[in-house]
């Protein structure tokens, strides 16, 4: 079954360490992107790539890192830089051409859950 | 940026009662999607709708682009609707999404 696979569902860090969120899609999608949650909240955009080895940053890439050096994977690295890394991650994927033509449906995977004790 | 307003912000329905979620959006975009979120946190797709009317059994969704705004239909609601539905938009120029703030269901039983 195509889909975008995210991992660990849950993960506990201490403080000051950088973790890194798995994300991989079968969709032979272009695009991927990163949004963050917090509690009673909205999605925010953190990163997103249209294309392998290129990306840009989103409303609130402080404290993150991403890479995109295969068209199937976007991992995020939360760094020790980030002030409040407690949340929920959640990774997308879209079909984009590069002339951008073409519906840009978002599609999600389940989300990772990450606090920092 | 572009501001994505939805409204109402909670909304308590018995079951069977129909009602309509707002999005307000404050700049020209080129797509639109609805999602619902349900407890475990999955996001799913609702509808893609740039504009015009769409159905799917009982929900309905309507985007008017040139007045910046979309509409999300919930008919004979159940309880299985509970979660929070987000309308999404992607701005004219840009290839993000900016999802709005949500609006909160409850339907009983």
């Amino acid at each position: 079954d195509g889909g975008i696979t995210q991992s660990p569902k849950y993960l506990f860090r201490k403080e000051g360490q950088n973790v890194t969120l798995s994300c991989e899609q079968n969709l032979n999608h272009d695009a991927m992107y990163w949004y963050r949650q917090d509690p009673g909240q909205g999605l925010r955009l953190i990163y997103y790539s249209q294309i392998v080895n290129d990306f840009q940053k989103g409303d609130i890439a402080e404290g993150y890192s991403v890479s995109r050096e295969k068209k199937e994977s976007f991992p995020l690295t939360v760094t020790s830089a980030q002030k409040n890394p407690t949340a929920f991650y959640l990774c997308a994927s879209s079909f984009r051409t590069l002339q951008g033509t073409g519906a840009n449906v978002l599609t999600f995977g389940a989300g990772s859950r990450l606090t920092v004790l | 940026g572009i501001q994505v307003e939805q409204s109402p912000p909670d909304l308590i329905l018995q079951e069977g009662a129909n009602s309509t979620l707002r999005c307000n959006f404050s700049d020209s975009v080129n797509n639109l999607q609805w999602f619902h979120q349900n407890p475990w946190g999955q996001l799913i797709n609702l509808f893609y709708i740039p504009s015009g009317t769409k159905q799917n059994g009982r929900l309905s969704a309507t985007t008017v682009a040139t007045e910046r705004y979309s509409l999300l239909y919930i008919s004979s609601s159940q309880t299985t609707d509970s979660g929070v539905y987000f309308c999404a938009v992607e701005p004219s120029g840009t290839y993000k999404y900016i999802f709005g703030t949500g609006t909160r269901l409850k339907v009983l039983a």
